[in-house]
C-alpha cells in the first residue's frame, strides 16, 4: 500500500519564477491537504482540496493556488517566488469519511529559493 | 482559533533518562483532537497519536505514554528509557471537529538523546 508521495524531493528557484509541486494521496484517500514548514517552525496550512475544489485555506496569499485532479492527486502553484517561500512543502491525504481528523504526510519537498 | 505551544525548543538527554514534552492548546471547540507527530532529518512528519476531546484515558504504548488533562489544556509526551532513535523533532498538533479539519502545529520540541 503506498503511501504519499511528493516531487520532486529538492527544487531550486529563482526570485520571480514559477513553481508547481506535486502530491500523490495515499490509496484510499480522497482529501488532499498542503503545508508549508519554515526553518525551525512548525508546518503551516496552506489549503485543502477535495472533490477538486479548495475546501478550506490558510492565511497564504494569492500567489499560493493549487488544484486537485480527479485521481485525487494534486498541484501547488507558487508565482512570483520570493526569498521567504523557501521551506519544505509538505502533502498530507485523509479520507473525508474518518471524522478523526488523522492525516498521512509525505516526505516533502525542499523548495529554496535564491 | 486554535493555537498550540509547546514551550520547551531543545532538550538534550542521555541515553536512558526518561523525557517528558509539554504541549498546551487552545481551541473553542467542545469537540476536537489532538496529536503527535515524529519528524526525523529526512523530514517526513511520522504520525504518533491521536487523541479526541471526549477521552482523557492516558495511553502507553511501548516506551511512549501520552498523559491528556482537558482541566489544564495540556497533552504531554514522555518517553521511558530514551534511545538514540528517538532524536528527532517532535510537534504537537490540534484539529477542530470536521472530518477534514486542519491541523494547527506548534513550533516543534527538538530531542536529542545523547549515547
Amino acid at each position: 500500500d503506498a503511501g504519499v508521495t511528493q516531487s520532486p524531493t529538492h527544487l531550486i528557484k529563482t526570485r520571480g519564477q514559477q513553481v508547481t509541486l506535486r502530491c500523490s494521496p495515499k490509496s484510499g484517500h480522497d482529501t488532499v491537504s498542503w503545508y508549508q514548514q519554515a526553518l525551525g517552525q512548525g508546518p503551516q496550512f496552506i489549503f485543502q482540496y477535495y472533490e477538486e475544489e479548495e475546501r478550506q485555506r490558510g492565511n497564504f496569499p494569492d500567489r499560493f493556488s493549487g488544484h486537485q485532479f480527479p485521481n485525487y492527486s494534486s498541484e501547488l502553484n507558487v508565482n512570483a517566488l520570493l526569498l521567504g517561500d523557501s521551506a519544505l512543502y509538505l502533502c498530507a491525504s485523509s479520507f473525508s469519511r474518518l471524522g478523526s481528523g488523522e492525516q498521512y504526510f509525505g516526505p516533502g519537498t525542499r523548495l529554496t529559493v535564491t | 482559533a486554535q493555537k498550540v505551544t509547546q514551550a520547551q525548543t531543545e532538550i538534550s538527554v542521555v541515553e536512558k533518562e526518561d523525557v517528558t514534552l509539554d504541549c498546551v492548546y487552545e481551541t473553542r471547540d467542545t469537540t476536537y483532537y489532538l496529536f503527535w507527530y515524529k519528524q526525523p532529518p529526512s523530514g517526513e512528519l511520522v504520525f504518533l497519536i491521536r487523541r479526541n476531546s471526549f477521552d482523557e484515558q492516558n495511553e502507553i504504548s511501548g516506551r511512549y505514554s501520552w498523559n491528556f488533562q482537558k482541566s489544564t489544556s495540556s497533552f504531554n509526551f514522555t518517553i521511558t528509557a530514551s534511545q538514540v532513535v528517538d532524536s528527532a523533532v517532535y510537534f504537537c498538533a490540534l484539529s477542530g471537529p470536521g472530518a477534514n479539519s486542519k491541523l494547527t502545529f506548534g513550533k516543534g520540541i527538538t530531542l536529542s538523546v545523547r549515547p
